[in-house]
């Protein structure tokens, strides 16, 4: 079965840091890979997602994400946070061919002004 | 970007009665909608896979009498939970993919807006 963990449950940064956010899948077949946010009191949105090809996907509002196969990892990055990234970040895996998403477990971003 | 609705946002019930969550897809047709649960600071379990005009596929420890899943169109399910008891207090959101074709078939997923719900 497969499962996904994203180390960070709770992150806190000031504005104009750099953001990693870390996510491992296992699974040993071929996966799509997305990251969703939900920022307070809205619902899921999708940031970016991989199916195939380059490995470093761009998405939305200056974020991207890189998958590295063999390290089954599609961690998100952003150069330079803004307060308005407070949100909840959630990493998700569907296996190729299967209905259903997995999620990670979400971790928490918090940006100081 | 395709929109997935969901009706009620927000509902307040008695332990013992049922409660009905509609999820629509507004603007495709959703072959496929599934139902999520999400406990604070958790997240999201899915309950279950319901495709248009079969019985739903629920997941392991999700029980079948107590979440009735019905999709009787291509734009519409529904989510029944019934004899609702406070720890059935939870955020319920429904997600959709589009049927063949076109943009919406490549596993992504569209998600209501949820629906909070608490049981006295």
């Amino acid at each position: 079965a497969q499962s996904v963990s994203q180390h960070n449950h709770h992150v806190i940064l000031s504005e104009a840091a750099s953001l990693e956010l870390g996510c491992n899948y296992s699974y040993g077949g071929t996966v799509n890979l997305f990251w969703y946010v939900q920022y307070p009191g809205q619902h899921l949105q999708l940031l970016l997602k991989y199916f195939s090809g380059d490995p470093l996907v761009k998405g939305i509002k200056g974020f991207e994400a890189e998958f590295i196969k063999s390290k089954f990892s599609f961690n998100l990055r952003k150069p330079s946070v803004q307060w308005s990234d407070t949100a909840e970040y959630f990493c998700a895996v569907n296996a190729e061919g299967a209905q259903k998403l997995v999620f990670g477990q979400g971790t928490r971003l918090t940006i100081n002004p | 970007g395709a929109v997935v609705s969901q009706h009620p946002s927000w509902v307040i019930c008695k332990s013992g009665t049922s409660v009905k969550i509609e999820c629509r897809s507004l603007d495709f047709q959703a072959t496929t909608m599934f139902w999520y649960r999400q406990f604070p600071k958790q997240s999201l379990m899915l309950m279950a896979t319901s495709n248009e005009g079969s019985k739903a596929t629920y997941e392991q420890g999700v029980e079948k009498d107590k979440f009735l899943i019905n999709h009787a169109s291509l734009t519409l399910s529904t989510l029944t939970v019934t004899s609702a008891h406070p720890e059935d207090s939870s955020f319920y959101i429904c997600s959709a993919r589009g049927s063949s074709g076109g943009t919406l078939n490549t596993g992504e997923l569209f998600f209501g807006e949820g629906s909070r719900l608490t049981v006295l």
